[in-house]
């Protein structure tokens, strides 16, 4: 897979159901960051979580990193109509100034 | 809390000619880019800049892009003959450390080339 893919690329659920989402990465990173982005709109950032890190909270988001599976997950609990977004990942290339942004997770939420 | 906006929302132009859009960062931040997003695809890196030069810019930051931070608020990005294929959402993003902090993205100018 290519740097910082999520996975499902879409996920449907009824309000109130927790939402899990995954990002894999492929080489080494300092931190790793969770964005949403609204249909047509700009992207807001979640959590940053660092590479000595293992899991974060923030709010009904818990991030989790494995740095051994170069693997990040995003747990949205207890889930909104207005959480329907699209969720990225994105990672630093190392040694460089960009971010590398996944494909995104669609998350609908149904009310 | 402060953020990073960004004009115009919404720019139509045609084929060839020149834009510019603009970005007002997060006042204290030092680091600057531009990414944008064609529809339906992913978010891609344009431009890094960094003490009023660029410090790293991606295959398609061409000759036809340049970046610059002409007073002390604004960085732009213009394109000076512009293509079909540059139709896209244009973000602007800004940190107060690049290996530290997060990147703050702008809400982003949908550009229309036709």
């Amino acid at each position: 897979s290519q740097q910082g893919e999520e996975d499902p690329q879409a996920l449907s659920i009824q309000e109130g159901e927790n939402a899990t989402m995954n990002c894999s990465y492929k080489t080494s990173i300092n931190n790793l960051q969770w964005y949403r982005q609204n249909s047509g709109r700009g992207l807001v950032h979640l959590i940053l979580i660092r590479s000595n890190e293992r899991e974060k909270h923030s709010g009904r988001l818990r991030v989790t990193l494995d740095t051994s599976k170069k693997s990040s997950s995003l747990l949205i609990t207890a889930s909104r109509a207005a959480d329907t977004a699209s969720y990225f990942c994105a990672t630093p290339t190392s040694g460089t100034y960009k971010y590398i942004f996944g494909t995104g997770t669609r998350l609908k939420v149904l009310a | 809390e402060p953020e990073v906006t960004q004009t115009p929302s919404h720019q139509v132009t045609q084929m060839g000619q020149e834009v510019i859009l603009r970005c007002v960062p997060i006042s204290n931040h030092l680091y600057f880019y531009w990414y944008r997003q064609i529809l339906g695809q992913k978010v891609e890196f344009l431009v890094s800049f960094y003490n009023n030069e660029i410090s790293e810019k991606s295959e398609i930051f061409d000759d036809q892009f340049s970046v610059e931070r002409p007073d002390g608020s604004n960085f732009t990005l213009k394109i000076r003959s512009t293509k079909l294929e540059d139709s896209a959402m244009y973000f602007c993003a800004s940190s107060a450390d690049f290996f530290q902090e997060t990147q703050y993205f702008g809400p982003g100018t949908r550009l229309l080339v036709l």
